[in-house]
Formats: C-alpha cells, structure tokens, sequence
C-alpha cells in the first residue's frame, strides 16, 4: 500500500515570489508520481508526471517537481507565481501497473497574494 | 477531442435514497475510474471499470457500485444513501493505466 503526505494544507504567496509544495510518500514498491491541479468548482488537471528517467520534470505552464527516491520526495516548484495559480493542488502516487488507482495526499492550497 | 463529461454536474438526495451518476469518458478511453472527494477525507478511490469489466476496486461499501458500457461509458450507483455520501464524485479516463484525465464531477448533497 501507498501513502502521500503533504506537509503544508496552505501556503500562501506574493505574487512573483518563488514557490514550493512539499510531497513526501511511503510505499514497498517503486511508483508513478503525479502532480494535480483543481480550480475553484472544476475537476482534477494533470500538471506534471514522473515515470522513469529524469528526475526533473516540468510541466508547460513553468511548475517543475523532482523526484528525490532517498528522501521519498517529490515538491513542486515554480520561480515566479502568478494570481492565475491560486488553486489546490494535489500529489499523488500509483504503483507501475496502476492497481488501486492513485493515492492522493490531502492537497495544499495555494494562495497567491497580490 | 472532448473532455470527460459528467451528469448531472450537481445533485440534491434524501437519506436512504439511490442515485445514478454518469461518465463518458474521451473518445478512444477505455478505462474509467471513479474518485469520491469530501473534505474530511480527501481524494479516495472507488473503482476502475476496463472494458466492460471492474479492475480495480477500493475500500468502499457495497452500496457503492458502477457499471461500464460497450462504449465506454460508465455509471455509478449508490444505495441507500447516507449523509456521508455527500461528496464531489470525480469520474477520469485513461488510455494508459498512468495518466488520469478527469471530468468535472458531480456535487451530490444528501439531506
């Protein structure tokens, strides 16, 4: 089984200040990680995947998140944020084959202050 | 291509009630899961439907259950609804088993 941990339910920010929300996870098994973003009233958009290979990956609209294995880590970054990014945002976890769906954390809401 | 749709978008039930709710999936999806969203306990999975089938399934009551059609498409149930049911129930499909693309839910109050 998995499990996701994010540290922070809110962080608030001024806008154009640098970000990070902290994920942490446990599991026995090797697993896909994912950043989620959901807007006021709307459902769940991917913003960024680890699979394998690199551990930085980075998502079109400037977040980035880096997978850290010894530190079972994976915080999402983002130099320079903008009111438009206020929403919560969710990390989430699923084993290769995809068996039990993901397992979410509880989300972090990020509020950008003018 | 069209997104997940869901329907209805909101809901309004009494205790001890059923409810229906519906997802199509992106064209070309095969495979829909089902997410209840509540504020005390987050995101939490129900259950996976692939090809007509359940593939997966989380640790929820029997009331909860769904059903997928030759299209793709795909219901849930719940019966004899209780007030903790009330939730934002998130439908996603896929084409891969690692990238979940969501619709925009169903906001089911139970009074």
């Amino acid at each position: 089984a998995q499990s996701v941990t994010q540290l922070d339910s809110q962080v608030p920010v001024f806008e154009e200040a640098p970000v990070e929300l902290r994920c942490n996870y446990s599991s026995s098994v090797s697993v896909y990680l994912f950043w989620y973003v959901q807007y006021p009233n709307q459902g769940l958009q991917l913003l960024l995947k680890y699979l394998s290979g690199s551990t930085l990956v980075e998502s079109i609209n400037g977040f980035e998140a880096e997978f850290n294995k010894s530190q079972t880590s994976f915080h999402l970054r983002k130099p320079s944020v903008h009111i438009s990014d206020t929403a919560e945002y969710f990390c989430a976890v699923s084993p290769p084959g995809g068996a039990d769906g993901l397992t979410f954390g509880k989300g972090t809401h990020l509020i950008i202050q003018p | 291509k069209a997104g997940v749709t869901q329907t209805p978008r909101y809901l309004i039930k009494t205790r001890g009630q059923q409810v229906t709710l519906s997802c199509s999936p992106i064209s070309g999806h095969r495979s829909v899961s089902w997410y209840q969203q509540t504020p005390g306990q987050g995101l939490q999975f129900l259950f996976e439907y692939f090809s007509e089938t359940q593939r997966n399934k989380g640790n929820f009551p029997g009331r909860f259950s769904g059903r997928q059609f030759s299209n793709s498409r795909s219901e849930m149930n719940v019966s004899t609804l209780e007030l903790g049911d009330s939730a934002l129930y998130l439908c996603a499909s896929s084409l891969t088993r690692y990238e979940q693309y969501f619709g925009p839910g169903t906001r089911l109050t139970v009074t």
